[in-house]
């Protein structure tokens, strides 16, 4: 099957910072992106969609401002989480959609956000 | 009432047992239904992908909707230790993985040796 990778793995950081996630399809082109969040014990919840060229479209409930996506190229989208605090703590999972395999969507290995 | 519902367990069945795996949902909109397997601190990985009513099998995997029930189910027959794992279900009102997907919680499932 196809491969997404993501980086980091892992991050901790201040309460303030902004942290920066990649999000890279390995062996396919992928025109769409997605983004999860998923809490302890929690489903995983879809954030936004990104699509390779265009503005993100984000879920209700999910402010644009302090999640940022970008798209800019086949293979990568990066979510940056603008002036991270405590509850922003959570695991972000991206999926990127390959057309050549009935359209499914592929995950990554998520990121382990942590904001202290 | 959430749009997914799944019992986060644990469930716990001996090595060899057929188990039941169980969601209900709310939106009669959803028309592609998933199963996923996530191992701790991994992505989701796919397992099966269903359209509509109906049972789908893959191997030791049997995956069942009804729409009109809007009830979906995994079966997994004899069970390893190695189906020790959070088994997800998800869906989505239209194919291709145009959309996002709607998860339950997950199950987890815990195979004894």
């Amino acid at each position: 099957g196809a491969v997404v990778s993501q980086h980091p793995s892992r991050v901790i950081c201040k309460s303030g910072t902004s942290v920066k996630i990649e999000c890279r399809s390995l062996d396919f082109q992928a025109t769409t992106m997605f983004w999860y969040r998923q809490f302890p014990k929690q489903s995983l919840m879809l954030m936004a969609t990104s699509n390779e060229g265009s503005k993100a479209t984000y879920e209700q409930g999910v402010e644009k401002d302090k999640f940022l996506i970008n798209h800019a190229s086949l293979t990568l989208s990066t979510l940056t989480v603008t002036s991270a605090h405590p509850e922003d703590s959570s695991f972000y999972i991206c999926s990127a959609r390959d057309t050549s395999s009935y359209n499914e969507q592929f995950f990554g290995p998520g990121t382990r956000l942590t904001v202290l | 009432q959430k749009e997914v519902e799944q019992d986060p367990g644990p469930l716990s069945v001996p090595e060899g047992a057929i188990v039941s795996l169980n969601c209900t949902y709310s939106n009669s909109a959803f028309q592609y239904f998933m199963w996923y397997r996530q191992y701790s601190r991994k992505g989701p990985e796919l397992l099966m992908y269903t359209y509509s009513s109906g049972n789908k099998e893959d191997g030791r995997f049997t995956a069942q909707v009804d729409k009109s029930s809007k009830y979906i189910s995994l079966f997994i027959r004899d069970s390893q230790p190695s189906d020790s794992a959070t088994y997800l279900c998800a869906m989505s009102e239209t194919g291709g993985g145009a959309d996002g997907l709607t998860f339950g919680k997950g199950t987890h499932l815990i195979i004894q040796p």
